[in-house]
């Protein structure tokens, strides 16, 4: 069964230090999502790509966070400089379409520790 | 922000027993869905519910919604070991296409 794809799986960094996340979809999956999730807390959209376009990066923190999508398939998402708060998991998901209903499908997940 | 909120934030049970979740939101949507987390682990969509329904069932799930309370309820009926998990309930409302998940769940099945 085809799953969505995310590297590193745990990553510990200083603040201050740049760190990326990587992810790759369901191949055919035309919509890609981030999400971060505080410990205890459901998952928050952060950005949301169709094809390589963003079409909501309303909470992006924008002053740290970039996410790009070049060729429309896999997807990486930036934080520079990282902060003690960033500490989370960055989960990736992706959907066959984007319309109301649509099952996504999660990654694994990065475990973010900013010390 | 996050559209649903889960209730009981925590629920132990006996293997063998129903658990039974709730969720509630604000405004109007288009469909519900709930999703399944098992420790440090991605999301596993299990069953989804539109506006216009009021009860759907999979396997041992049982969803119900109640859109004039803005609410719905999960059942797992004779839970098992492997029900363990965090399970959130996920709301696209009117005019968008995101989803907004409520704080979740968290189900122990004790052997």
């Amino acid at each position: 069964e085809a799953e969505v794809a995310q590297s590193p799986r745990y990553k510990i960094t200083e603040k201050s230090q740049a760190v990326a996340f990587w992810c790759d979809p369901i191949s055919g999956h035309a919509t890609l999502y981030w999400y971060r999730q505080i410990l205890g807390q459901g998952p928050e959209l952060l950005v949301q790509f169709q094809d390589e376009s963003v079409v909501d990066d309303s909470q992006l923190p924008k002053d740290r966070f970039s996410a790009e999508r070049l060729k429309g398939v896999d997807s990486t998402l930036k934080i520079q400089p990282a902060e003690l708060g960033d500490s989370a998991m960055y989960l990736c998901a992706s959907s066959f379409l984007r319309a109301p209903g649509e099952t996504q499908y999660f990654g694994p997940g990065t475990r973010l520790l900013v010390l | 922000s996050q559209q649903g909120e889960e209730d009981p934030q925590a629920l132990s049970i006996q293997e063998g027993e129903n658990a039974t979740m709730n969720c509630s939101y604000k405004t109007s949507i288009n469909n519900l869905q709930w999703y399944r987390q098992n420790s440090g682990r991605g999301l596993v969509h299990l069953i989804l519910i539109r506006s216009n329904e009021r009860e759907k069932h999979s396997g041992r799930l049982r969803v119900t919604l109640d859109t004039s309370k803005k609410s719905s309820s999960l059942l797992i009926t004779a839970s098992r070991a492997a029900d363990t998990a965090s399970y959130f309930c996920a709301t696209d409302y009117l005019d968008d296409y995101k989803l907004s998940f409520g704080a979740g769940t968290t189900v122990t099945v004790r052997a």
